[in-house]
C-alpha cells in the first residue's frame, strides 16, 4: 500500500450506531488531517494532530472522536450522528507541520450516510 | 486568518478548448497556495504550488497557475482540455499548515 488509505470507503449507519473511521499513511508524515466534505461547501477542517498530539479542534461536535495512536494512523469514532453529518470525510497527512512544503496528501475518503 | 474565493462554481468546456479557473485569496500574511483535483469518487490530488520564486507555476496534466499578488489571485489554466479532466478543482491558501479551501469549482469537458 502506498500513500493515505480510508477504510471504509463507504458506511451507512442509524442514529444509535457507533462506528469507527479509519486513516492509514504510508508516507512517513508526521502530521494528520481529518475534513468533512459537504456538497457545494468548503472542505471544513476538523482535527489536526502532528507528532499524535492533537492541535485542532475545530469546534467538532463530541459526537466526532478522533484518536491517533502513532503517527500512520488516525481515527475517527462516531456515535449518534445526526443525518446533517452525511458527508465525504477526508484523511490527509503531510511531512512536518512546521515545515516549508505544507503539501497536504489525502485519502480517497470515506462516504458516510446517517439515516 | 486566510479565505479563498473561486469564482466559477461550474465551468462546461468543450474537448481541446482552453479552460481558466477562477481563485482570489484574502490575507494579511504571505501565503502558500494551491490547486487541488478531485476525480469522482477519489481524494483530493496536489496539481501545483506555489511556494515562492516564480510566479508562473506548472503542475501536472499540462495545468499552469499564475501567482498576482497585486491582484490576490491564482488563476488556473491548460490551453487544451481532455475529458479525462472532468473533476472538481480546488484552491487553497495557507500560511502555516492548516489549509483553507475555496467551495470548489466542476470541471466538465464535452466532447
Amino acid at each position: 500500500e502506498t500513500g493515505v488509505t480510508q477504510t471504509p470507503r463507504h458506511l451507512v449507519m442509524g442514529m444509535t450506531n457507533k462506528k469507527s473511521l479509519k486513516c492509514e499513511q504510508h508516507l512517513g508524515h508526521n502530521a494528520m488531517y481529518w475534513y468533512k466534505q459537504s456538497a457545494k461547501k468548503p472542505l471544513e477542517l476538523m482535527f489536526v494532530y502532528n507528532f499524535k498530539e492533537q492541535t485542532e479542534n475545530n469546534s467538532v461536535p463530541s459526537r466526532f472522536s478522533p484518536e491517533c495512536p502513532n503517527s500512520s494512523h488516525l481515527f475517527l469514532h462516531l456515535h449518534t450522528l445526526q443525518p446533517e453529518d452525511s458527508a465525504l470525510y477526508l484523511c490527509a497527512s503531510s511531512q512536518d507541520p512546521s515545515g516549508t512544503q505544507h503539501e497536504q496528501f489525502f485519502g480517497p475518503g470515506t462516504r458516510l450516510t446517517v439515516l | 486568518a486566510q479565505s479563498v474565493t473561486q469564482l466559477d462554481s461550474q465551468v462546461p468546456v468543450f474537448e481541446e478548448a482552453p479552460v481558466e479557473l477562477r481563485c482570489n485569496y484574502s490575507s494579511s500574511v504571505s501565503v502558500y497556495l494551491f490547486w487541488y483535483v478531485q476525480y469522482p469518487n477519489q481524494g483530493l490530488q496536489l496539481l501545483l504550488k506555489y511556494l515562492s520564486g516564480s510566479t508562473l507555476v506548472k503542475g501536472i496534466n499540462g495545468f499552469e497557475a499564475e501567482f498576482n499578488k497585486s491582484q490576490t489571485s491564482f488563476h488556473l489554466r491548460k490551453p487544451s482540455v481532455h475529458i479525462s479532466d472532468t473533476a472538481e478543482y480546488f484552491c487553497a491558501v495557507t500560511n502555516d499548515y492548516k489549509l483553507s479551501f475555496g467551495a470548489g469549482t466542476t470541471v466538465t469537458v464535452r466532447a
